[in-house]
This record gives structure tokens, C-alpha cells and sequence, in this order.
């Protein structure tokens, strides 16, 4: 019930193409799902994030789509380019003392030239 | 990363050995992670800090231990290393509890042969 699910494990997408990552979770007391982004070499950092309160969160390209009763979440990428490419992990947590991020097993992104 | 270090980079050491990795932090958070990321298995928490001297398992934890003398600093000690233990180890800073981001460090490419 502290998983978060994330598919595709991998994806590749032509320049100027949308890309979509889809998580779910089922634990309804995660009250915050943020993105991180990884380039090769370098550690995971905050892309864009959002409560379940609401349903669209956007920034520049970056969009996350929230659906509490379906218990699902994505990120789009409109208009990819190649250095979108990364590896990309939806996350959530709950708000209480112990309050760790439960990340999914990420997608690696391609995004052809 | 700004604000957090991690030593070595790389190491490559043999099995059965002590290793130790270190995690320095500049921005005084109280909370600090430790995580190892496999191909497949995303990112898991082998062990976290709340503060000086407290500590707590992660989903990982077996074979690892860790100190915290120091608001700055963050051991993890691999008391015998094991092949299995090949990865990257990713130190992760916040300043309050997880749901308001992590940061994280570059990592430290661990090779026991």
C-alpha cells in the first residue's frame, strides 16, 4: 500500500513529441506527489510537484495531471526535446511525522534528435 | 549540488572490506537520507537521520550502518562489502520532513569485486 507505480520503464519519444509518464498509488493518505528529474552522473532533483487538491499543475513544458479518485497521476512533457532526456520519478508522500518521500522505480526518456 | 557533498565519487574495493561513504551538508537541514539506485529498482532508502545521533532503518538497511555525530554529516558504513552492494549511493538533504523536496547529492559509484 506504500508503493507508487510508475510505467513505462522506459520511453523514447521524437523531438517535438509529447511525452507522458503514468504513476498510481493506493495508499489515500499521500497528500503530496512530486516529479524529480535525473541527468547520467547526477542526483535526482525537484522537477514540479502537486496536491491533490488539485487536478493540473504546469510549468512551462512540464504538466501534471491529477486523478484522485482513480488514484493516478502523470506528467506530460509537451514538445520534448533532447535535453528532456533523463531518467524521470513520480514520488508521493503523506503528511505525518514520519514523513518519507515512497519513490517509483522511475523512466528512462529518450527523446530522439 | 549546492550545499551537499558527497565523498568519494567513486571506490572500487574488495570484498569483505569496511567502506565508508560520507555525506557533508552546508544548508543546516536536520534531515538526511541515504539511498542506493539499481537498474530496476529505482531509488530505496537504506537509512535516514531526524537529527544529532538519531537514526532509523530504511527498506534496505541490512548490511549498512550509519552515524550522525554532526548536524553536517552523515556516515554510511558498509561493515562488510558484498557484490551485492555494487551501486550508487545517493545522500538526499531536507529541511523539514520529505514532502517539501529532497536534494540530493551527485552520488558515489561503489565497485566491490
Amino acid at each position: 500500500q506504500q508503493q507508487v507505480k510508475q510505467s513505462p520503464q522506459s520511453l523514447i519519444v521524437q523531438k517535438g513529441g509529447i511525452s507522458i509518464i503514468n504513476c498510481a498509488y493506493e495508499n489515500t493518505a499521500f497528500d503530496y506527489f512530486p516529479w524529480y528529474q535525473q541527468f547520467p552522473g547526477k542526483g535526482p532533483a525537484l522537477l514540479i510537484a502537486i496536491r491533490p487538491d488539485v487536478s493540473e499543475k504546469k510549468e512551462g513544458r512540464f504538466t501534471i495531471s491529477f486523478n484522485k479518485s482513480a488514484k493516478q497521476f502523470s506528467l506530460h512533457i509537451m514538445d520534448s526535446q533532447p535535453g528532456d532526456s533523463a531518467t524521470y520519478f513520480c514520488a508521493a508522500s503523506i503528511g505525518s511525522a514520519d514523513d518519507k518521500i515512497i519513490f517509483g522505480k522511475g523512466t528512462r526518456l529518450h527523446i530522439l534528435p | 549540488d549546492a550545499g551537499i557533498t558527497q565523498s568519494p565519487r567513486h571506490k572500487v574495493t574488495e570484498t569483505g572490506t569496511p567502506v565508508t561513504l560520507r555525506c557533508h551538508q552546508t544548508e543546516n537541514h536536520r534531515y538526511m537520507y541515504w539511498y542506493r539506485q539499481d537498474p530496476g529498482h529505482g531509488l530505496r532508502l537504506i537509512h535516514y537521520s531526524y537529527g544529532v545521533k538519531d537514526t532509523d532503518k530504511g527498506e534496505v538497511s541490512d548490511g549498512y550502518s550509519v552515524s550522525r555525530s554532526k548536524t553536517e554529516d552523515f556516515l554510511l558504513t558498509l561493515e562488510s562489502a558484498t557484490s551485492s552492494q555494487t551501486s550508487v549511493y545517493f545522500c538526499a538533504i531536507s529541511e523539514g520532513t520529505g514532502r517539501y523536496g529532497y536534494t540530493f547529492g551527485s552520488g558515489t559509484r561503489l565497485t566491490v569485486v
